[in-house]
């Protein structure tokens, strides 16, 4: 299994929701990374986990919250988001921050914020 | 900050046809990685070609291979034999310190 899964593939939210973007792993990986991609642009570092605890925010608005409750899974928890998030969320994995072969990226969430 | 520049925007090929997609970087590091990923339209990013700094073989997958100067921080991938499937959003990166950093971009149009 070489797959990161990511869903929802498409949400929608208010201004006002929650809504949490989830990311997962079976591939025994224990680098784990958020990335932000507008259209037409290359994807921006959000946060990376290592062995689950975060080791890089990329000075990120507090409205967005990551928390990685274990070595396969990674969330993105959202709350009071603008329209300027609207993006596709990217979750990435590796298997380590030393030992890198590759990143394997998910399929990405597709978020529009109304 | 590292940089990654790819100062083709958007790039044409006929199908069967070789081309070149260039990319440069700076690091003060002697030590990292670079790949080339694409990004069809699905959106899926997809590994093409992996380089580790300290090896001076080029490395090579199929039809796809790079140029790897290291003194110049060059990292061009040319793509032999060009198919549509090829078609895609193709982005050089470069790792180390824990981030892979991602250049903007070059769209490859392969027309049949």
């Amino acid at each position: 299994d070489t797959e990161v899964t990511q869903t929802p593939k498409h949400l929608v939210m208010g201004m006002t929701n929650k809504k949490s973007l989830k990311c997962e792993q079976h591939m025994g990986h224990r680098a784990m990374y958020w990335y932000k991609q507008k259209a037409k642009k290359p994807p921006e570092l959000m946060f990376v986990y290592s062995y689950e605890k975060l080791s890089i925010n990329e000075s990120v608005p507090s409205r967005f919250s990551p928390e990685c409750p274990n070595s396969s899974l990674l969330n993105l928890h959202l709350h009071a988001l603008q329209p300027e998030d609207s993006a596709l969320y990217l979750c990435a994995s590796s298997q380590d921050r030393q030992i890198i072969t590759e990143a394997f990226f998910g399929q990405g969430t597709r978020l529009t914020v109304v | 900050a590292q940089t990654v520049t790819q100062s083709q925007p958007e790039m044409s090929v006929q199908e069967a046809e070789t081309v070149t997609l260039s990319c440069t970087y700076d690091t003060s590091e002697s030590d990292y990685y670079l790949f080339w990923y694409k990004q069809p339209p699905s959106r899926q990013m997809i590994l093409v070609i992996r380089q580790e700094a300290y090896k001076q073989q080029n490395a090579t997958e199929n039809r796809f291979s790079v140029n790897f100067q290291k003194a110049a921080k060059s990292f061009s991938l040319k793509i032999s034999d060009s198919q549509l499937g090829d078609a895609a959003m193709y982005f050089c990166v470069e790792y180390n310190f824990n981030k892979f950093y991602f250049g903007s971009g070059t769209k490859l149009n392969v027309k049949p």
